[in-house]
């Protein structure tokens, strides 16, 4: 089993930068994924990481420490697009395969 | 099909009647989730198929509750005498399966999901 955790609820202004925590507890860790849901819709993915170390895809950013257990997803020049759910998500490998499990998801709301 | 299809996309039913939610998975997929998302809230894992056998059911909230998957293919999550709290959204996922530590992205692509309202 794994526990990850993630705030709730951030807010942030139009242009600026947003960084969403993650942490995780997990043994086999096998990696951790980024996912943004909007409202009604279906998660998409945004970032994988697996090994240590920041990976960089225009606007966002995702960066993982497999030491402290720890990620973060990073927004930049925010959109009002980008209001949406922010959803940190661990791939464990067991004996029987990788389980994927999820956080409860960060909702990110931008104002102008 | 390009995606994962799901189906229904809404289903509403009368309490204690069961329900049947099918998910086609991506072409060559191996790994297939289950997952339920309430209102508002965080995805709540159900099951994971590996091919056809499921490794992990420690999520299925109650005995009411099964899923099988044939073929290496299309998944059937069933949900017997239904009840109110059984209301969500069920999302199913696919990926190709690394097996084992990879450093390459087998990310889980979703299904638009089957809303189920229980009345």
């Amino acid at each position: 089993g794994q526990n990850i955790d993630q705030p709730t609820e951030m807010t942030a202004t139009e242009g600026a930068i947003v960084q969403i925590n993650c942490t995780y507890q997990t043994s086999g860790f096998n990696g951790l994924f980024w996912y943004q849901q909007h409202a009604g819709e279906a998660p998409t993915f945004l970032s994988y990481n697996v090994l240590d170390g920041l990976e960089e895809k225009g606007r966002f950013s995702s960066f993982l420490s497999r030491s402290k257990g720890y990620s973060y997803l990073l927004l930049k020049e925010l959109q009002m697009k980008d209001s949406a759910s922010y959803l940190c998500a661990v791939r464990e490998g067991t004996n029987a395969g990788n389980m994927l499990t999820f956080g409860g998801g960060t909702r990110l709301m931008v104002k102008p | 099909g390009a995606g994962v299809s799901q189906s229904p996309s809404n289903k509403v039913t009368e309490k204690g009647k069961d329900v049947e939610l099918r998910c086609d998975p991506i072409s060559g997929h191996t790994a297939l989730y289950w997952y339920r998302q309430s209102l508002g809230q965080g995805l709540e894992f159900l099951i994971y198929f590996q091919g056809n056998s499921a490794p992990d059911k420690s999520g299925l909230p109650s005995d009411r509750f099964s899923a099988e998957r044939t073929g290496g293919s299309v998944s059937t999550l069933t949900i017997q005498r239904t009840q109110q709290e059984d209301s969500a959204v069920y999302l199913c996922a696919s990926s190709l399966d690394p097996g084992g530590f990879s450093l390459k992205n087998t990310e889980a692509f979703f299904g638009q999901g089957t809303r189920l309202t229980v009345v």
